[in-house]
């Protein structure tokens, strides 16, 4: 399969600073890439989809003035996770696929964010 | 928007024995669904995975079954292994702005006993 490298793995800031995540998919170019959050023992949730030099789509509940999203190029997208609080503590994992009508994502390795 | 329920949320099983995860879902326009597994600190990884216009699928051990009519899907696995140890996740595909995204259910944590 596609794979898709996600930095940094984990990561630990103060509260108050801001914290940038990047996903690169390495081998086809994603035009659309998808952000998850994943608290402990819980699913997958959605925060956000991007694609390629647009703006991103959010979920609702997400805010998005404080994580925000970049997809700048075909295998590069970032989340920026600004203002950190310690309730941004999470497991944060993004995938991509291939194109507008592709269905099978392929995920990172995801990146655990730990805001002190 | 597409709402997919998975259960049971655990499952324990002895090693050789069978284990079945049944997922439900809402959206009738979804057309794929795939099944991940997660290890603990990982990447979800795709296991296997099934289009609306099929049935079921066989991969190995692994088997899923499709109902559209009833809406739900389940992942059946056969002389479970210790190694199969994990969480399970669901995912039907639902439509935004964007295109084509996937919704997870809520996972099911396999035990495998050796």
């Amino acid at each position: 399969g596609a794979v898709v490298s996600q930095h940094p793995s984990w990561v630990i800031c103060k509260s108050g600073t801001s914290v940038k995540i990047e996903c690169r998919s390495l081998d086809f170019q994603a035009t659309t890439m998808f952000w998850y959050r994943q608290f402990p023992k819980q699913s997958l949730m959605l925060m956000a989809t991007s694609n390629e030099g647009s703006k991103a789509t959010y979920e609702q509940g997400v805010e998005k003035d404080k994580f925000l999203i970049n997809h700048a190029s075909l295998t590069l997208s970032t989340l920026t996770v600004t203002s950190a609080h310690p309730e941004d503590s999470s497991f944060y994992i993004c995938s991509a696929r291939s194109g507008f009508g592709a269905t099978e994502a392929f995920f990172g390795q995801g990146t655990r964010l730990t805001v002190v | 928007g597409e709402n997919v329920e998975q259960h049971p949320s655990t499952l324990s099983v002895q090693e050789g024995d069978s284990a079945v995860i049944k997922c439900t879902y809402s959206d009738s326009a979804s057309n794929y669904f795939p099944w991940y597994k997660q290890e603990l600190g990982k990447r979800p990884q795709l296991i296997i995975d099934i289009r609306s216009n099929v049935g079921e699928k066989k991969d190995q051990r692994i088997a899923v079954t499709l109902n559209k009519t009833a809406k739900h899907f389940s992942l059946h696995i056969t002389e479970t292994q210790p190694e199969d140890s994990a969480v399970y996740f669901c995912a039907a595909t639902s439509y935004n702005n964007a295109g084509n995204m996937l919704t997870f259910g809520g996972g099911t944590r396999l035990m495998v006993k050796p």
